[in-house]
């Protein structure tokens, strides 16, 4: 069936690296990829989302690119801080037509002050 | 306020005891979702409606019904509630199928 994998499961980065999360998507008709953070005990929160027609969307410290031909999409964040440290998940749908929506399993992300 | 609510947040309740896990959104939103998180397996779709009256399968609808009868309703009902349904759901809710979802608070339901 569709899925997506989503690595690393666990991140530690120092405050003010760079950290990465990466996803891999299977079903090619998928065309939206959203990202959200999740804190400890909270709900997910939408941090940014991309669209299959663009290759690469920034809001501030965070940015998001997509390789539809390799079917792959990454969050990039930038300047962490020990605030950015919760779960991150990474999520694929069809958008148009559809709404199911397939959810990697989730990236804990520390940073160390 | 904007907002997603579900109810109960907590409920421990007992196999084959029916419950529903009732959810509502005043965004007039048109499109709703469950989802259940189990650590390691992130969220997973139980059932989605794009309107009122249309509801589809997720991921893993084994076990739940769902019903929409006004926009901004969306109850999820396990009519034989089994131990392996214990787990923390979310309902959320979307203005499209390409926008933002807004989750609701979750509601953990423990099945003994």
């Amino acid at each position: 069936g569709e899925n997506v994998e989503q690595h690393p499961s666990t991140l530690s980065v120092q405050e003010g690296d760079s950290a990465v999360i990466k996803c891999t998507y299977s079903d090619s008709a998928s065309n939206y990829f959203p990202w959200y953070k999740q804190e400890l005990g909270k709900r997910p929160q939408l941090i940014i989302d991309i669209r299959s027609n663009v290759g690469e969307k920034k809001d501030q410290r965070i940015a998001v690119t997509l390789n539809k031909t390799a079917k792959h999409f990454s969050l990039h964040i930038t300047e962490t801080q020990p605030e950015d440290s919760a779960v991150y998940f990474c999520a694929a749908s069809k958008g148009t037509g559809g709404f199911k929506t397939i959810f990697g399993a989730g990236t804990r992300l520390f940073v160390k002050a | 306020e904007a907002q997603v609510t579900q109810n109960p947040r907590y409920l421990i309740t007992v196999t084959g005891k029916k419950l529903t896990v009732t959810c509502s959104q005043n965004m007039n939103h048109e499109y709703m979702s469950w989802y259940r998180q189990d650590p390691g397996l992130g969220l997973r779709q139980i059932y989605y409606s794009m309107n009122v009256e249309v509801t589809d399968k997720g991921d893993v609808p084994e076990g739940y019904k769902v019903s929409r009868k006004e926009k901004r309703n969306f109850p999820l009902i396990l009519e034989s509630p089994s131990p392996n349904q214990t787990s923390l759901y979310f309902c959320a809710s979307s203005s499209t199928s390409e926008d933002t979802q807004y989750f609701g608070p979750g509601t953990r339901l423990t099945v003994l």
